[in-house]
């Protein structure tokens, strides 16, 4: 079946500019989980959704980032005045349940976010 | 804090040889551990988990870990390297509040030699 997609897979853009990044889960899957992956770096979390509600969002480095799930399916992650330091791949994951700890994180490919 | 450690940033093995990562961890209580690979342009994809039981854990192609608390350490292992198996290769745990947040290490980069 289909698995994570994310779109687009490649964002340039300039310091200061506004951008949206898409994440769709797996058909059914209830959890939708950002992460940040910044170059020779392990993947940093953002946020989870469970359902249309940001269950955690402790992982937002600061009110620039802001992400939504509004009918609990896709998710957008969104980036106000973007800085040079937001350049990383965007990673995103769904899970079945978001029961913790058995369910699975399955990962998109992620979206290449450079600020220019 | 939970923190996981790869002590290793980059190994090069030869083709046909056996390979362990090494992974580390810093957890108050049972930790529950994973361990991803990451190819050029893909997603991450999940190799192998540990949650309780058998400390030996087995998973895809022909990885297996094993969970050792004395030493904090969850090791990667497979006993024959193939060129296909060149990526980076994630550990990674729970963080705090039981909400599925992953922490990783910072990843190992396996090249392989023919």
């Amino acid at each position: 079946g289909a698995g994570v997609s994310q779109t687009p897979s490649n964002k340039v853009t300039e310091k200061g500019k506004y951008v949206e990044l898409r994440c769709d889960p797996i058909s059914g899957h209830t959890a939708l989980y950002w992460y940040r992956q910044s170059l020779g770096q392990g993947p940093e979390f953002l946020i989870y959704f469970q359902g249309t509600g940001a269950a955690d969002d402790s992982g937002l480095p600061n009110d620039r980032f802001f992400a939504v799930r509004p009918e609990g399916s896709v998710s957008t992650l969104k980036i106000q005045r973007t800085e040079r330091g937001d350049s990383a791949v965007y990673l995103c994951a769904s899970s079945l349940t978001g029961v913790f700890p058995t369910d699975t994180q399955y990962f998109g490919p992620g979206t290449r976010l450079t600020v220019l | 804090a939970q923190s996981v450690t790869q002590p290793d940033i980059h190994i090069t093995v030869s083709e046909g040889a056996s390979l362990e990562l090494r992974c580390n961890y810093s957890y108050g209580a049972t930790p529950y551990l994973f361990w991803y690979v990451q190819s050029p342009g893909q997603g991450l994809q999940l190799l192998l988990k540990y949650f309780s039981g058998d400390t030996l854990v087995q998973g895809i192609k022909g990885f297996e870990a094993e969970f050792k608390r004395s030493q904090s350490s969850f090791n990667l292992r497979k006993p024959s390297v193939h060129w296909s198996d060149a990526a980076e290769y994630f550990c990674a745990g729970y963080g705090s509040g039981n909400t599925g947040k992953l922490i990783f290490g910072q990843g190992t980069t396996l090249q392989v030699k023919p």
